[in-house]
Order: structure tokens, then sequence, then C-alpha cells
């Protein structure tokens, strides 16, 4: 499993833009990224991913690097409902039944 | 709701007791995971069951045993647990596999242990 670096914590303001910064240097070039999500007392939930390009969807945007050692996802604009632990996690395809989650990012969303 | 129902959502047993979890989803999925989140700790993926077969069994005590019914029910059967074994445990499911374009994983709310 490719090894991940995200920040422990990040704070925003509501309604201001988040970047959320993920390094993966020893991704694979088949490993799609993943990013989950963790609100408090709950599960986590897919938010996004991609291989090369960067993606958007009604939850997050997400760019990717050209050399796909890093990547950043976006919260456009954020709410207190954001407030969560954010995980990067690069997997690879086919059969692959694993999802390892590491620490993740703790963003804190303030009034 | 995610279409992934964990019950019970909180469960207190001894060291001594035999209890199971279960979880349901009906997403048509084929594929179902355990997986276990302590304090201050990341999930750890415990099991996985493709098309109700166990495919990965992540180096878990004996005292943990999974099964798989069907492609739409999992259980985990617990005995003699410990109390480091007190966590979250979070079932989810996916399409097929996870990882590259196929599909994400659908958590359910999880299941909070507390062996006394």
């Amino acid at each position: 499993d490719a090894k991940t670096t995200q920040p422990n914590s990040m704070e925003s303001n509501e309604e201001e833009p988040v970047h959320l910064p993920c390094n993966h240097s020893t991704i694979s070039g088949t490993d799609y990224i993943h990013w989950y999500r963790q609100l408090p007392s709950q599960g986590p939930e897919y938010v996004i991913h991609g291989l090369t390009s960067n993606v958007n969807n009604r939850m997050a945007s997400l760019a990717i690097a050209e050399d796909r050692k890093s990547s950043t996802l976006i919260l456009h604009r954020a709410t207190l409902r954001d407030a969560a632990v954010y995980y990067c996690i690069p997997a690879s395809g086919g059969s692959n039944y694993k999802l390892t989650f590491g620490k993740g990012t703790l963003l804190t969303v303030n009034p | 709701e995610t279409g992934v129902t964990q019950t019970p959502r909180h469960l207190v047993m001894g060291m001594t007791n035999k209890k199971s979890l279960k979880c349901e989803q009906h997403l048509g999925h084929n594929a179902m995971y355990w997986y276990k989140q302590s304090a201050k700790k990341p999930l750890e993926l415990m099991f996985v069951y493709s098309l109700e077969e166990r495919v990965e069994n992540n180096s878990v005590p004996s005292r943990f045993s999974p099964e798989c019914p069907n492609s739409s029910h999992l259980f985990l059967h617990l005995h003699t647990l410990q109390p480091e074994d007190s966590a979250l445990y979070l079932c989810a499911s996916s399409r097929y596999g996870v990882g590259g374009d196929t599909g994400e994983l659908f958590f359910g709310e999880g299941s909070r242990l507390t062996v006394l």
C-alpha cells in the first residue's frame, strides 16, 4: 500500500474554501486516489476519487499533481457540516478489496 | 441513511459472554466488510466477503468469528473478548471490490462495543 502524509489538523471559516493536502509519493501507476470523510459519531463516507485528471462532484473537487505524488481535496465553501476527519487513500483496482485508512486530517470549521 | 444498517448500535458485554453484531445492506452489493475503530487509532480492516466467500482475514484473533449467510447480511460473532477489544465496529459494503474505479464503500453507523 502507498504511504500517505496528511496534516493532523486544519482549521477553516464557514463559507470559505478549504484545501486539504495529501502526499502519496510511493503511489503506483494503477492506484486511484480516494477521499473519504468521517463525521463525528458516524461511519466514513465517500467524497471523491480520481486517477490523473482533476475531478469534480457535488461535494468537492480533487486536484491531482502531474507527477501524482500529491493531491488536494478542495471544499469550495466550507459549512459547519463539513467538520470531519478527511482520509486520503491510494488504492489499486482489479480485484483489490483493501481500502487502508490512515489517521487523516481533522478539519474544524469556525462559524 | 447509507443503505447499510448495523445492530445493535451499543453493546456492553462481559469477557465470558457470547454476542453477535449484525449488518444488513439494501444496496444489492456483492462485497461486505468489517472494520474496527479503536480510540485514537486508524480504522483497521478485519474481514472481507465477496459473493459470500471470505477473501480477506487480516490476522484477526479467533475470538472474532465472521459469518456471511447471503450477500445482504454479515455477522460478527464475539466470544471471550478482552477489554482491549472495546471499539467501534463498522460494517461496509461495495458493489464489487474497492480501489481503482470500481466504486465506493458504503458504511453503516457502527456498533459501539464495550467489554467489561
